[in-house]
């Protein structure tokens, strides 16, 4: 059974932090895997989706990675905002069909003036 | 562009009485469609997917059940609440499995008294 631990739990940083989030999955038969954002009490909004296939996706100051061999997921966030304070969750898609994703507990980021 | 609509957006049903709640989506045609279930203090926990009209998969043994009536259409329902049906319960779409993201709903509070 795939599972997905999001380390930190929490994390506090200034604005302007470059700072990592890291996500570790257990099983590496996957077809992808997924960073989402979700502000409190809102739904979730999709940051990057990586391939299994690909090393890395970007998007303006966010840059996920993936090894999974290893089954590990970094989400690198540049120059940090007090905008981007929210709780970031990863999910995996496994290869037994139906584009079923697991989802770690997350990691909750304030950044501070 | 493709969006996702869930209501109610927040409920308060006593123990015991029925639950159905409705997700539909525009924009796009013959969605995968999915429930989750975030619990308090939990991660997010698929109960429901659907690859197409009438095609329901549970994934965990519950007190609830999924329809798909149309083909943007889903619903939970239950006939009898538990207190620990309480949570925010999000709807989600993709285009199918191994390259596409899931995009997700705004969600429904459900307090179960």
């Amino acid at each position: 059974k795939q599972e997905v631990t999001q380390i930190p739990a929490a994390l506090s940083v200034p604005e302007g932090e470059n700072l990592v989030l890291n996500c570790s999955f257990t099983d590496s038969a996957i077809y992808n895997l997924q960073w989402f954002r979700q502000d409190p009490g809102k739904g979730l909004t999709s940051l990057l989706l990586i391939q299994s296939s690909q090393r890395e996706q970007t998007s303006g100051r966010l840059n996920a990675s993936l090894d999974k061999s290893s089954g590990r997921s970094t989400l690198y966030i540049a120059a940090s905002q007090p905008g981007d304070s929210a709780t970031y969750l990863c999910a995996v898609e496994g290869a037994g069909g139906g584009n079923k994703l697991t989802f770690g507990t997350g990691t909750q980021l304030k950044v501070e003036l | 562009s493709q969006t996702i609509h869930q209501w109610p957006a927040t409920l308060v049903q006593p123990v015991g009485s029925p639950l159905s709640l409705e997700c539909t989506v525009e924009g796009t045609s013959n969605p995968n469609l999915y429930w989750y279930r975030q619990a308090a203090g939990r991660g997010l926990q698929l109960l429901f997917y659907s690859v197409g009209i009438g095609q329901i998969s549970s994934e965990v043994p519950q007190n609830l059940s999924a329809s798909r009536p149309q083909d943007r259409q889903f619903i939970l329902s239950s006939k009898k609440l538990l207190l620990s049906d309480s949570g925010f319960y999000l709807c989600a779409w993709s285009r199918g499995q191994g390259r596409y993201e899931q995009y997700f709903g705004p969600g429904t509070r459900l307090t179960v008294t």
